[in-house]
């Protein structure tokens, strides 16, 4: 089975621009959460959605939206690009049930803005 | 506050010698555990989670962890390791309340020397 996809791999911006990154989750899964992973840190999450809808967003600027697509898919868009936005974008899936299930994540997208 | 702590940044541990990683957490509710690992450039990998039950649990590629409630901690084991165990290790806490989120500790680097 396929795990979780995401695109692109790696990504350059100029400051100032915007930025989409996707992510298809493992099939079956309805919850896809994003985090964002600085160089030498953990990830800190971003947003999580469950049936396309929004159900927590962590501590980032409106600059950071997401959505989330019928077939659970999702994009995580960033306006406003600053340099401290470069890092590594990580999309997780989970079932999405009525209580915790484990994350599984996507292999990253690496977005530098210069 | 809540917050994930992994007291040791850097390991450097001898192939084929035991490897323990710390992990505490501080959390009012019921914490939901993980443990992932990374490597150079790639996504997370579970490597083993606690929920409830059975405070040993075990996980993929020889591991092990014990949750430890009085001591709030759930460190990594692993009895003999591999050159291919030198990776990044991030312990993660989820509650019920937000279960979409986890929350990560900053990491511990592992070496391994022949």
């Amino acid at each position: 089975d396929a795990g979780v996809t995401q695109s692109p791999t790696h990504l350059i911006k100029t400051r100032g621009q915007h930025v989409t990154l996707r992510c298809s989750p493992i099939s079956g899964h309805k919850s896809v959460s994003w985090y964002q992973q600085v160089l030498g840190q953990g990830p800190q999450f971003i947003f999580q959605y469950y049936e396309k809808e929004e159900r927590g967003r962590g501590n980032f600027p409106d600059r950071f939206s997401a959505r989330q697509f019928p077939n659970y898919s999702s994009e995580l868009n960033v306006n406003a690009l600053l340099l401290g936005d470069s890092a590594l974008y990580l999309c997780a899936s989970s079932l999405g049930t009525a209580f915790p299930r484990e994350q599984y994540f996507g292999p990253g997208t690496r977005l530098t803005v210069t | 506050a809540q917050s994930v702590t992994q007291p040791d940044i850097h390991i450097t541990v001898s192939e084929g010698a035991s490897l323990e990683l710390r992990c505490n957490y501080s959390y009012g509710a019921t914490p939901y555990l993980f443990w992932y690992v990374q490597s150079p450039g790639q996504g997370l990998q579970l490597l083993l989670k606690y929920f409830s039950g059975d405070t040993l649990v075990q996980g993929i590629k020889g591991f092990e962890a014990e949750f430890k409630r009085s001591q709030s901690s759930f460190n990594l084991r692993k009895p003999s390791v591999h050159w291919s165990d030198a990776a990044e290790y991030f312990c993660a806490v989820g509650t019920t309340d937000s279960w979409g989120k986890l929350q990560f500790g900053a990491g511990t680097q592992v070496v391994v020397t022949p």
